[in-house]
Formats: structure tokens, sequence, C-alpha cells
């Protein structure tokens, strides 16, 4: 089954303490995506990759990382979580590059509380 | 910079037609325009996609005039389980040639029996 599987799901922690969110996809996907989303705001991005090795910042990139080493995982790094980092995380992926015209799939989620 | 405009929520009844409309004034040119649904604590659905004038699968209808300024998603004969958020989503291309996608801030649509 084609899927976007994202972990943990759920993850209380604490200011500072370093934290990582995975993400893999199965099917062959280039193109690969962090989504966070607050009440109010919407889903806003946070990074992409257009491909292996291959980051670029999106909207809200303040206080996170990410890697792209293999083409199906695309982790989520948190070096000095916040309190204004908790929110609800989304990861996605599409076939390529094109991503105006690809339809993006999308993980369960991931909801952090960082205290 | 692109940005979408949507209304925040709208509510319908069972069987009736429901259309929902976004503004992308900066849209770019080669820019499709998706459409998404999201249930609660579930990621955003892939529901329908397009360019200009009319697009319709099994479950939606785009219509996208001409000038591309705006869009409207439209869901025939809904019923409780369409009771969702409904995102629409345009790509931004930046002075700088930076590409970012920009999701709307969605409309919280309610189905009533």
């Amino acid at each position: 089954e084609a899927q976007v599987t994202q972990n943990p799901r759920y993850l209380i922690t604490v200011t500072g303490k370093k934290l990582t969110v995975t993400c893999s996809q199965n099917m062959n996907h280039e193109y690969m995506s962090w989504y966070r989303q607050d009440p109010g705001l919407g889903l806003r991005q946070i990074y992409y990759s257009m491909n292996v090795e291959v980051t670029d910042k999106g909207d809200v990139p303040e206080g996170y990382k990410v890697s792209r080493k293999e083409k199906r995982n695309f982790p989520l790094i948190l070096e000095s979580p916040s309190p204004n980092q908790t929110s609800l995380y989304f990861c996605a992926s599409s076939f390529d590059g094109q991503v105006s015209n690809q339809p993006q799939h999308f993980g369960d989620g991931t909801r952090l509380s960082i205290l | 910079l692109a940005k979408t405009t949507q209304p925040i929520s709208m509510d319908s009844y069972e069987g009736q037609e429901v259309n929902i409309t976004c503004s992308h004034n900066n849209i770019a040119t080669n820019d499709y325009i998706t459409w998404y649904q999201q249930f609660p604590s579930q990621g955003p659905r892939f529901i329908i996609q397009g360019y200009k004038t009319k697009v319709t699968n099994e479950v939606a209808s785009l219509f996208i005039p001409a000038d591309r300024k705006s869009s409207t998603l439209s869901l025939p004969r809904v019923s409780l389980s369409d009771t969702a958020v409904y995102y629409c989503l345009v790509g931004d291309s930046r002075m700088d040639s930076s590409y970012k996608l920009i999701f709307g801030s969605g409309t919280r649509l309610l189905v009533r029996p």
C-alpha cells in the first residue's frame, strides 16, 4: 500500500531536548516536504526536498533542520525545541519537483507538545 | 507574493451542492490549482487539480475562470461524510527564484442532516 509514514504520532517533551520526527515514503517519490498546522493558520511549509541531498526552506524554517540522505526518508530535526514549536506536523511526498501539478500524499501527522 | 483567500466556514445540508471559492491573485503562469480535504486527526487528502476552465472527477468539479485569479470547488449532493476542512493550494514563485507551496487558510464545511 502506497503510504507516507511518520513517527512518532504523539510526543510530549521538554524545552531544549533534541528530537527527530521520522518520515518515510514507499512510492519512490522525489519530492518530500514538512508542514506544521496551527489553529487558524492552516498548513505552513517548513522545509522541502526536491531529491536526495537537495533541500530548501519553506515559509517557516526557523528552529528546524532536515536531511535527505536517502530518497525514501526525510527526517525533521528540532535541535533545541521551544514551546512555540508545539504543533501538528505533517510530512508529504509527490512524484517529482513539479509540485504545482502533482498531488501530494500526506502522512497521518505527528502531534508535538513542547513543555 | 501569492496569497489565497477562502471563506472560513460554510454550512450545508445533505443532498445540496456546495461551492467553495478560493482567490489567488498572483498565481504563476505555470501553476496548477489543487484542492485537498482534511478530516480531524488525518493528513490532507487530494481531491482535484486543474489549470484552467473545468475539471471533473468522481468526487468534485473545479471551475477556473480565464484570468485564473480564483477557482471554485464544487461538491455535488454532499453527505454528512463530506464534513471536513477544504484547502486550496497554489504555488508561489518568489523574486529570489525560490518556489514555495502556499496553502489557503481552509474552509470548514459542516454538512447537516
